[in-house]
């Protein structure tokens, strides 16, 4: 079992605040690195698929880096708004089809 | 859209019971995926299939089985349900995307109660 390590474990944001979350994995046999966001009482919803280092991806207010030597990956969100409430999840790939999940980040955003 | 469903969101069973939690994919997806997910601690690989009747093991198997008879179904059983079994069980399933890798589809999440 591979060890995906992300933190903080919770956060509560004001709203309008700026936040960001850090996922920690192995540096070695890296082959993707997968961000997901997972509301209450729905599906987990893919944010972004990361395969090469210096990676940038952006979807709106939020963003998301990748560091495969270092083996981390920072996902930030600009202006949090109370929508963006959810644990957010990354999954670690070392190859073919096995996923290795950290344990969330739970994101609280205060009206 | 890809459209993973699971058949109960919530389930209670008392400790000894068979358990099946039944999940079905619309997009033809070879792939699907079984996890737990417990506080503290990541989404953990129960069984996963990489084809009809096909199954492997995850890293969290023991007590757990799968079928897998049809392509868009993907079943879950617990044998004797114990308390250490509750959980919120997800389903997945994949295929290779756009992205040049897999692409992981989530069902909703059955939270099952053993009492």
């Amino acid at each position: 079992i591979l060890n995906v390590e992300q933190s903080p474990q919770s956060l509560h944001v004001q709203e309008g605040d700026s936040t960001n979350f850090t996922c920690s994995f192995p540096s070695s046999n890296f082959y993707a690195l997968h961000w997901y966001r997972w509301e209450t009482a729905k599906s987990p919803e893919a944010l972004f698929v990361m395969t090469l280092n210096g990676d940038e991806k952006k979807k709106g207010r939020i963003s998301a880096t990748l560091n495969t030597k270092e083996g981390y990956s920072y996902l930030y969100i600009k202006g949090s708004q109370p929508e963006d409430s959810a644990t957010y999840l990354c999954a670690f790939m070392v190859t073919g089809n096995q996923f290795y999940f950290g344990t969330g980040t739970s994101l609280t955003v205060i009206p | 859209d890809v459209k993973v469903t699971q058949s109960s969101r919530y389930l209670v069973k008392r400790t000894g019971e068979k358990v099946f939690l039944e999940c079905v994919q619309d997009m033809d997806h070879e792939n699907m995926f079984w996890y737990r997910q417990d506080p503290g601690l990541g989404l953990r690989l129960i069984y996963f299939s990489y084809d009809v009747k096909m199954k492997e093991k995850g890293d969290i198997p023991e007590g757990y089985s799968v079928s897998r008879e049809k392509k868009e179904r993907f079943s879950l059983i617990l044998e004797s349900a114990s308390t250490n079994q509750t959980s919120m069980y997800l389903c997945a399933s994949s295929i290779w995307g756009t992205t040049g890798t897999y692409e992981q589809y989530f069902g909703p999440g059955t939270r099952l109660t053993v009492t």
